[in-house]
């Protein structure tokens, strides 16, 4: 089993949507959970970061964390095409150590 | 916000011929830099974790004696690909964690790496 699981799409919606992506993850270790996005042949974008379980907001995009099903998703409201992009999840068990990634999931947003 | 810098972006090369990548943080020190290869359709996979004035940390698999890291100082990492061959051909990403903040990583542009 990997330490971390992502399906990878691609995934298809219509404008305006509301977009559910997650990640399940094996080691109880993870502490820092982050998402980043990745647009083709370019680095990822930290979008989203929280430690330990529970919510965090920022604009359009909603993280949570669920450590006792070891289970982490991202929200996306009002869904754009330019949110058109592949999604990856990241995490590790202490600060300033190496992330272990999920596959990344590919979301089209259709106008 | 935290910028994270990589030259060249891209860069093509002969099989047998070294390839240096620069990794640099533009207005943060980087106590830790990270280095990651993704090949296609695939996620980052980690290749060695750098710290400043100290050998690399290489991931199990990655030959070190082909994949030469070098932190000299807060702000740059180096990653040369010795005798690249056309399995190295891939993207090459690096991250880097600023001392003061260190749960948060940034990631440069990456570098794509085609070995001919």
């Amino acid at each position: 089993q990997k330490e971390v699981e992502q399906d990878p799409g691609p995934l298809s919606v219509p404008e305006g949507a509301i977009v559910s992506l997650n990640c399940t993850y094996s080691n109880s270790a993870f502490q820092y959970f982050m998402w980043y996005r990745q647009y083709s042949r370019k680095g990822p974008e930290l979008l989203m970061y929280t430690y330990s379980s529970g919510n965090k907001e920022d604009g359009r995009f909603t993280a949570q964390v669920d450590k006792s099903s070891k289970y982490i998703s991202l929200f996306i409201r009002d869904s754009q095409p330019s949110d058109s992009a592949t999604y990856l999840c990241a995490m590790s068990s202490q600060a300033g150590t190496a992330l272990i990634f999920g596959k990344g999931t590919t979301l089209s947003v259709s106008s | 916000g935290a910028v994270v810098s990589q030259h060249p972006s891209w860069v093509i090369c002969k099989s047998g011929t070294s390839v240096k990548i620069e990794c640099r943080s533009l207005d943060f020190q980087a106590t830790t830099m990270f280095w990651y290869r993704q090949f296609p359709k695939q996620s980052l996979m980690l290749m060695a974790t750098s710290n400043e004035g100290s050998k690399a940390t290489y991931e199990q698999g990655v030959e070190k004696d082909k994949f030469l890291i070098n932190h000299a100082s807060l702000t740059l990492s180096t990653l040369t690909v010795t005798s690249a061959h056309p399995e190295d051909s891939s993207f090459y990403i690096c991250s880097a964690a600023p001392s003061d903040l260190v749960d948060e990583q940034y990631f440069g542009p990456g570098t794509r790496l085609t070995v001919t």
